[in-house]
């Protein structure tokens, strides 16, 4: 398995509350990527990194940013959470970009009450 | 917007009979398809990626590709209850969004023993 480590695996918080996902691995990847999952809406890509300080925005990327300081590491912030940031985040690596397949981290799911 | 399409299901197949997942794209410039199951509660996972026309086979699974029609299509032979999963298509977004993957919402195969 690829060597791909989100946490926390599970957090619920509170309307208006920042929060902070983490994305690590030791796979050396160039590029990394944070999607969301939701009921009727699939696997939508929010973020993605293509290296060190360099992000670029997905297709739903309001209300969220991202910081990659090393390469093996990329954040997830919530600034102010809404209840409509209540899902499942996942963190993909992959080695090329559109190329090589995706491998997914274990996920986090997100709760904003 | 580009699109990746599948039919949502759920696909029931009885238990040692050929699973056929269906998968067309809006995107004619896609050069990259991929195909990930994904059990209730967890991440994705690559089952199979394919980049020419034409059938990729791996053991049960075999990929097949057709850019003239654009579709992809996923046959799982000899189904096993183990293979109940949702099952994801993605197609690399070329031209757009730097190449990166559309996700479809995925097909729900349960097969019967």
């Amino acid at each position: 398995d690829a060597g791909i480590t989100q946490s926390p695996r599970h957090k619920v918080t509170e309307t208006g509350t920042p929060v902070t996902l983490r994305c690590h691995q030791t796979e050396n990847h160039r590029y990394m990527y944070w999607y969301r999952q939701d009921p009727g809406h699939g696997l939508r890509l929010i973020h993605y990194s293509y290296g060190v300080k360099d992000t670029d925005k997905g297709e739903v990327s309001d209300g969220y940013s991202v910081s990659r300081s090393k390469t093996e590491d990329f954040l997830l912030t919530l600034e102010s959470a809404t209840s409509s940031q209540t899902s499942v985040y996942f963190c993909a690596i992959s080695a090329s970009q559109g190329e090589a397949p995706l491998h997914f981290g274990n996920g986090t799911r997100l709760t904003v009450t | 917007q580009k699109e990746v399409e599948q039919n949502s299901g759920p696909l029931s197949v009885p238990e040692g009979a050929i699973a056929s997942l269906n998968c067309t794209y809006s995107d004619r410039g896609s050069q990259s398809f991929f195909w990930y199951r994904q059990y209730s509660g967890k991440s994705p996972e690559l089952i199979m990626f394919i980049y020419s026309n034409g059938d990729k086979e791996d053991g049960r699974f075999t990929a097949q590709l057709n850019k003239a029609s654009q579709y992809v299509s996923l046959l799982i032979r000899d189904s096993q209850p183990s293979d109940s999963a949702t099952y994801l298509c993605a197609v690399n977004d070329y031209g757009g969004s730097q190449g990166n993957l559309i996700f479809g919402k995925g097909t729900k195969l349960s097969v019967k023993p």
